[in-house]
């Protein structure tokens, strides 16, 4: 049983350009949220899909946008880069629903630099 | 505003001793409290978690306490193990949904 899994592992972007992310949920699971670890810090929420939808963000610009699939996987795009959001990005699914209770597990994450 | 705290950064225990992790939050509304264990180049791993309907909960060598009226928990690992070396967040959430962290304590279990 495949957990959480992200690609890509590593990337380097110049400031200005864009970048996409990909996530694919741990098996059975339908809801997908997005995290930024920045070096010596703890996660901060970016958002969250379920159902293909946004259902909850987190204090991040507009630069920041998301997708979900209908096989549930996810994308996270972010535009015109910033030194600021090299970091690492991690990818959290959970089975049945936001508000289902159910352990949050996350991925290993795609380290993200920009120069 | 940080609303989840780990005031310390860094905790160095000896082998089959007691760890002792802390973490206070500021925000009444939570209702739901995890731990994780990183390792280098690892994503965050689930360790044990505790509602707030609760004031214990344990899982073998883990055991994590919660007292409301402090708005503080505590994570206790005994034995520590070196494989227990990793950096430890703590995170909190309302209504299960968005997890909100604290900025990890770093245990180093020392043979």
């Amino acid at each position: 049983d495949a957990g959480v899994t992200q690609s890509p592992t590593h990337l380097i972007k110049t400031r200005g350009q864009q970048v996409t992310l990909r996530c694919s949920p741990k098996s059975g699971h339908d809801t997908v949220s997005w995290y930024q670890q920045a070096l010596g810090q703890g996660p901060q929420f970016i958002f969250q899909y379920y159902e293909e939808e946004e259902r909850q963000r987190g204090n991040f610009p507009d630069r920041f946008s998301g997708h979900q699939f209908p096989n549930y996987s996810s994308e996270l795009n972010v535009n015109a880069l910033l030194l600021g959001d090299s970091a690492l990005y991690l990818c959290a699914s959970r089975q049945g629903g936001p508000r289902s209770g159910n352990t949050i597990y996350f991925g290993e994450g795609s380290w993200l630099t920009v120069v | 505003d940080q609303q989840v705290k780990q005031n310390s950064p860094s905790l160095s225990v000896q082998e089959g001793r007691i760890s002792i992790l802390n973490c206070d939050y500021t925000n009444s509304m939570f209702d739901y409290f995890l731990w994780y264990k990183k390792y280098p180049a690892e994503g965050p791993t689930f360790l044990i978690s505790i509602s707030s309907i609760k004031d214990k909960n344990e899982d073998g060598r883990f055991t994590v306490f919660l007292n409301k009226s402090a708005k503080h928990l505590s994570l206790h690992i005994v034995p520590s193990q070196p494989g227990d070396s990793a950096v430890y967040f703590c995170a909190a959430s309302e209504g299960a949904q968005k997890l909100v962290f604290g900025q990890g304590t770093r245990l180093t279990i020392n043979p």
